[in-house]
């Protein structure tokens, strides 16, 4: 089956450690999101990738990191420095960003908590 | 930069009740707009979408959306509900000049009852 995987489904951090959000894909798509969704706030731009090897920030990048090494993949790491990382994190992918290409297929979501 | 409102935070309808949720976007150029859903236990699901051409369209499930430029809006509506249409229900916006990612709105809760 085509799709997003992400992993884990639950994930808990100790106060400062980094952790690392899986995300891959297997639908050939250029671009690629994380998006972070609290109740009440909708789901708010993290980071966004249009291609390989490049990544942009998107509206709460400061605490998160991405690597983009390869077409399928685009994990994400909640570091220390992110106060309030308690949320549902949320991958997509789309074939490509902006402009009429903009439907996402998204995964199920990792619920990260804070021990 | 866009943004996007939704007035309704959380709606609860009887079964057969008629629905509109509201969507309200900022941005002065060319718009796409989104409706998504979220059924409870489920992955994001686009609903319906508008690019352009005759501004009432229609999506799955029964659901369609207006667009009204000089209103800056984008309004879901269902003319019946059902229970099963209990969810969560983004509108989302981007532009087609330039590569930006979706704005999504903050959502707003269905719930509907027998």
């Amino acid at each position: 089956d085509g799709g997003i995987t992400q992993s884990p489904k639950y994930l808990f951090r100790k106060e400062g450690q980094n952790v690392t959000l899986s995300c891959e894909q297997n639908l050939n798509h250029d671009a690629m999101y994380w998006y972070r969704q609290d109740p009440g706030q909708g789901l708010r731009l993290i980071y966004y990738s249009q291609i390989v090897n490049d990544f942009q920030k998107g509206d709460i990048a400061e605490g998160y990191s991405v690597s983009r090494e390869k077409k399928e993949s685009f994990p994400l790491t909640v570091t220390s420095a992110q106060k309030n990382p308690t949320a549902f994190y949320l991958c997509a992918s789309s074939h490509g960003a902006g402009g009429t290409n903009e439907k996402l297929f998204f995964g199920s979501g990792t619920q990260l908590s804070v021990l | 930069a866009q943004s996007v409102s939704q007035h309704n935070h959380h709606v609860i309808l009887s079964e057969a009740a008629s629905l509109e949720l509201g969507c309200n976007y900022s941005y002065g150029g060319t718009v796409n707009l989104f409706w998504y859903v979220q059924y409870p236990g489920q992955h994001l699901q686009l609903l319906l979408k508008y690019f352009s051409g005759d501004p009432l369209v229609k999506g799955i499930k029964g659901f369609e959306a207006e667009f009204i430029k000089s209103k800056f809006s984008f309004n879901l509506r269902k003319p019946s509900v059902q229970w099963s249409d209990t969810a969560e229900y983004f509108c989302a916006v981007n532009t087609i000049s330039g590569n930006t990612p979706l704005v999504f709105g903050k959502g707003t809760r269905l719930s509907v009852i027998a």
